[in-house]
């Protein structure tokens, strides 16, 4: 099976700093989509990104931020000034063969205030 | 505008019984897939239904089954429950099978093995 890999299994910050979330993953296939998704307390998985393997640009909603590397197979989260309730477990994504995820370890975050 | 809901919420069995989790989609949707979430880890795909039948399935041994309704609703059945089977199972819904079709999940099952 083709791995996703969160070498980050926990990151503590304090409000208002910035913090980056790695993900790296396998793949053979020239076209795919990776996702990341948060896991609040109450367990429930959130979508946060789609990105599929063509386009390369970085993209940003509000806080969040998203550098896709096609080269070194790595698509990064980065929050910015981060915030009390953006503390969850965060998970990055990979489809595989036909519609099923792959998931990584995840990485939990916590940020303090 | 129902989310994907699931029930129960919570399950105690013991090992070598059966269980049965419920899972009905986001309105709209007519595609379930299940995973297994253990404790500290990722969520792992155990299958998925479309047109009721199973379209695909990860790596889990035939004592995980399932179902899907013609309302899309779907179950998911473990028998000869084991200690390992204790984990999180979430469902996810999605409309189709084109794989950047966004999967929308519920609040998970909590299965506990004693």
């Amino acid at each position: 099976a083709q791995k996703v890999t969160q070498a980050q299994t926990e990151i503590s910050v304090v409000e208002k700093e910035d913090v980056t979330l790695d993900c790296v993953y396998e793949t053979r296939d020239t076209t795919y989509y990776l996702f990341w998704y948060k896991q609040p307390p109450s367990g429930e998985l959130v979508f946060l990104i789609r990105r599929n393997s063509f386009d390369e640009q970085n993209e940003i909603s509000g806080r969040y931020s998203w550098n896709f590397q096609k080269s070194t197979s790595s698509f990064n989260f980065t929050i910015t000034a981060s915030q009390v309730v953006d503390s969850a477990v965060y998970f990055c994504a990979k489809h595989n063969a036909g519609n099923m995820l792959t998931f990584g370890g995840g990485t939990r975050l916590m940020v303090k205030p | 505008d129902a989310g994907v809901t699931q029930s129960p919420t919570h399950l105690i069995k013991t090992r070598g019984q059966q269980v049965t989790l419920r899972c009905s989609p986001k309105s709209g949707h007519d595609t379930v897939s299940w995973y297994q979430q253990a404790l500290g880890q990722g969520p792992q795909f155990i299958f998925q239904y479309y047109e009721e039948e199973e379209r695909q399935r990860g790596n889990f041994p035939d004592r995980f089954s399932g179902h899907q309704f013609p309302n899309y609703s779907s179950e998911l059945n473990v028998n000869a429950l084991l200690l390992g089977d204790s984990a999180l199972y979430l469902c996810a819904s999605s409309f189709g099978l084109a794989v950047y079709n966004e999967q929308f999940f519920g609040p998970g099952t909590r299965l506990t093995v004693l």
